[in-house]
């Protein structure tokens, strides 16, 4: 079965330091998406992303981040300057359509550790 | 009232039990509805979607009511492997600036199953 794949696992940086945490999602599919997960609370959307665009994005989703497809089958979040409370798992997810029926598929995540 | 409110747990029960999870969502625009477990530190899986006229899938039986805008997830004959975190997702699908919603999943907080022998 297809799978949305995710590097590195985990991540410590340094607070301050930029990071980029690397999604390659299934290959058919055409909406990607960020969530993250501070430890001990729920699943939080941050950004989606269509046709090389944002779609939406919340309000955690502030000036530090950014998303790219760089190439046809990478999907990127960059945090530039990251703080103690960027500290979370952070999730792929891809969908091949909006979402109305198919669902979105996760990747295993990236736990992200700011010192 | 949160987005998506679910029964807090955690829920203790012997194998073989049938336990009921319920779920209630605020935005009545909400178009799909999903049912996810997510085992310790692992991402969220999906374990079924929600319809209407409600749906099965083996040992699992979802409902949607869209009238009191409420969830439910009933899992008969428990499996030790049950044991995980289940979380209601909705899809709100509003509109926006550019027009509509992609896919901005809302989660619930998740309700904490535990399976004993």
């Amino acid at each position: 079965e297809p799978e949305v794949t995710q590097t590195p696992s985990h991540q410590v940086t340094q607070m301050g330091q930029e990071v980029i945490l690397r999604c390659v999602p299934i290959s058919n599919h055409l909406y990607f998406y960020w969530y993250r997960q501070i430890l001990g609370q729920k699943v939080e959307f941050l950004v989606s992303f269509y046709n090389n665009e944002i779609s939406e994005k919340s309000e955690i989703f502030d000036d530090q981040f950014s998303v790219e497809r760089p190439d046809g089958s990478n999907f990127t979040l960059k945090i530039r300057s990251t703080k103690l409370e960027d500290s979370a798992m952070y999730f792929c997810a891809s969908s091949s359509d909006r979402g109305l029926r198919q669902p979105q598929h996760f990747g295993d995540g990236t736990r992200l550790s700011i010192l | 009232r949160k987005e998506v409110e679910q029964d807090p747990g955690p829920f203790n029960v012997p194998e073989g039990a049938t336990v009921a999870f319920n779920c209630t969502y605020s935005n009545s625009a909400s178009q799909s509805f999903f049912w996810y477990r997510q085992d310790c530190r692992k991402e969220p899986k999906l374990l079924m979607s929600v319809y209407s006229s409600g749906n099965e899938d083996g040992r699992f039986t979802a409902q949607l009511n869209r009238a009191s805008q409420y969830i439910s997830l009933l899992i008969r004959d428990s499996k030790l492997s049950d044991s995980a975190t289940y979380l209601c997702v909705v899809n709100p699908m509003t509109a926006n600036a550019g027009g509509t919603s992609y896919g901005k999943l809302t989660f619930g907080q998740g309700t904490i199953l535990t399976v004993h022998p």
